[in-house]
């Protein structure tokens, strides 16, 4: 069956660090792959996605890349702000949605 | 354009009592789903719509949670009697073309 795995958090970065936040999936046939991400007291925003292997989204400074060959969809940014601070779900989507169980980014500055 | 609109985005209820939250989706958007989200997990799908038809519901706890969606636009998801495990965000989404646009949440305490 189709099912996301993602890093545990909390994750505690300083302003301008290097982020990565793990994801790794199981699916049949070819999903798409999603970063979703909730800011307090809000619903969840579309980040980026990607929809074939090999295809990079990015937004906002954030990347991930679909790598078939590791089953892997790994968030990152290279500096870090505040404003980032979050929790961020990673998703693929087959004959329906399936999320990760969130990763928690607190940035201090 | 005009977002997933949900509604209330805060109640609190006592275990037994009902409750009834409502979305509207974005305007064109056939597929309609309400997720749970509890503390500190993902969301978990209750129940998909494809216009005013049930897609899949086979994780909504069905002796307590009904939904519905008249006329394929609006919807309503409804809990009686409500448990203490119902606590959660209860999230509304629409899709086009394989992307989820998610309301804004409507939070449950059951006490």
């Amino acid at each position: 069956g189709n099912s996301v795995t993602q890093m545990e958090g909390p994750v505690t970065l300083s302003e301008e660090a290097f982020l990565t936040i793990n994801c790794t999936y199981t699916a049949t046939g070819y999903p798409s792959l999603f970063w979703y991400v909730q800011y307090p007291g809000e619903g969840l925003q579309l980040l980026l996605k990607a929809t074939k292997a090999d295809d990079k989204g990015s937004n906002k400074g954030f990347e991930a890349t679909y790598r078939k060959e590791t089953t892997s969809f790994h968030l990152e940014k290279g500096s870090v702000q505040v404003s980032d601070s979050a929790v961020y779900f990673c998703a693929l989507s087959g004959n329906q949605f399936y999320f990760g169980t969130g990763t928690s980014l607190t940035v201090i500055p | 354009e005009a977002g997933v609109a949900q509604s209330p985005r805060y109640k609190i209820i006592e275990k037994r009592q009902s409750v009834a939250f409502w979305c509207n989706p974005i305007s064109g958007h056939a597929t309609l789903y309400w997720y749970q989200q509890i503390l500190g997990q993902g969301p978990k799908l209750l129940i998909q719509f494809q216009n005013n038809g049930v897609v899949d519901d086979s994780q909504l706890p069905k002796d307590r949670f009904s939904a519905e969606r008249l006329k394929g636009v609006d919807s309503t998801l409804k809990i009686q009697p409500a448990k203490l495990e119902d606590s959660a965000v209860y999230l509304c989404a629409s899709s086009l073309e394989r992307e989820l646009f998610f309301g804004e949440g409507s939070r449950l305490t059951v006490l």
